[in-house]
């Protein structure tokens, strides 16, 4: 099994509908960040989260880190097409930062 | 300008082919990487470069050959590759600190995306 576990692998949603992503580590987080990705192009960075219980937002975009779990949720509210993409968590779990990434989850928004 | 530039876009060649990706990062890091993304695979981490030493390698294949000249430029030769190393190499770049650690955010390039025949 993998060390960074996302869910679901991909999701269909209507426009105006919320959307909850989860990233799962199988071991102890030292840092949890979530990108956003194009198809066939680089990560944008999103958010990073390192204390237990933090929580940050940009724009609809709500990121939330539950140190105890090893687990972090994205949650979208009112999805608009923009937020259409694949979304990856990357974690530091040696302390070294060196990230390692989740499949990626693939977001689609339909009108 | 974006902060990370890769060239060239795509790139296709044989086997037997020598070829080399290249990496520019233009925000004044210290730290650059290359990831390698196949499909439905996590992002790979291959290599890292940290004040222009290599701290990380990954298990890479000899086929893959990284360079760091200075703080801004990262290259990934290529030769002799297999059709399974087609995929998306993204580099990134971070700035770490001398006493450890580093600020969090990689900043990535759009990729270069590889097909090996």
């Amino acid at each position: 099994s993998q060390e960074l576990e996302q869910s679901p692998q991909s999701l269909i949603v209507q426009e105006g509908k919320n959307l909850t992503i989860n990233c799962t580590s199988s071991k102890t987080l030292y840092g949890l960040y979530w990108y956003k990705q194009k198809y066939g192009e680089g990560l944008i960075f999103l958010m990073m989260l390192q204390k237990g219980g933090e929580e940050k937002s940009h724009e609809k975009i709500t990121a939330k880190l539950d140190e105890k779990k090893q687990q972090s949720s994205l949650h979208i509210t009112a999805s608009q097409p923009s937020h259409a993409g694949i979304y990856l968590c990357g974690a530091d779990i040696t302390g070294t930062d060196k990230l390692i990434f989740g499949t990626g989850t693939r977001l689609q928004v339909f009108p | 300008e974006t902060g990370v530039t890769q060239t060239p876009r795509h790139l296709v060649m044989g086997m037997t082919n020598k070829k080399s990706l290249k990496c520019e990062q233009h925000l004044g890091h210290n730290a650059m990487y290359w990831y390698k993304q196949s499909a439905k695979k996590p992002l790979e981490l291959m290599f890292v470069y940290s004040l222009e030493e290599r701290v990380e390698n990954n298990s890479v294949p000899s086929r893959f050959s990284p360079e760091c000249p200075n703080s801004s430029h990262l290259f990934l030769h290529l030769h002799t590759l297999q059709p399974e190393d087609s995929a998306l190499y993204l580099c990134a770049s971070s700035q770490v600190f001398l006493a450890g650690g580093h600020t969090g955010e990689l900043f990535f390039g759009e990729g270069s995306r590889l097909t090996v025949l």
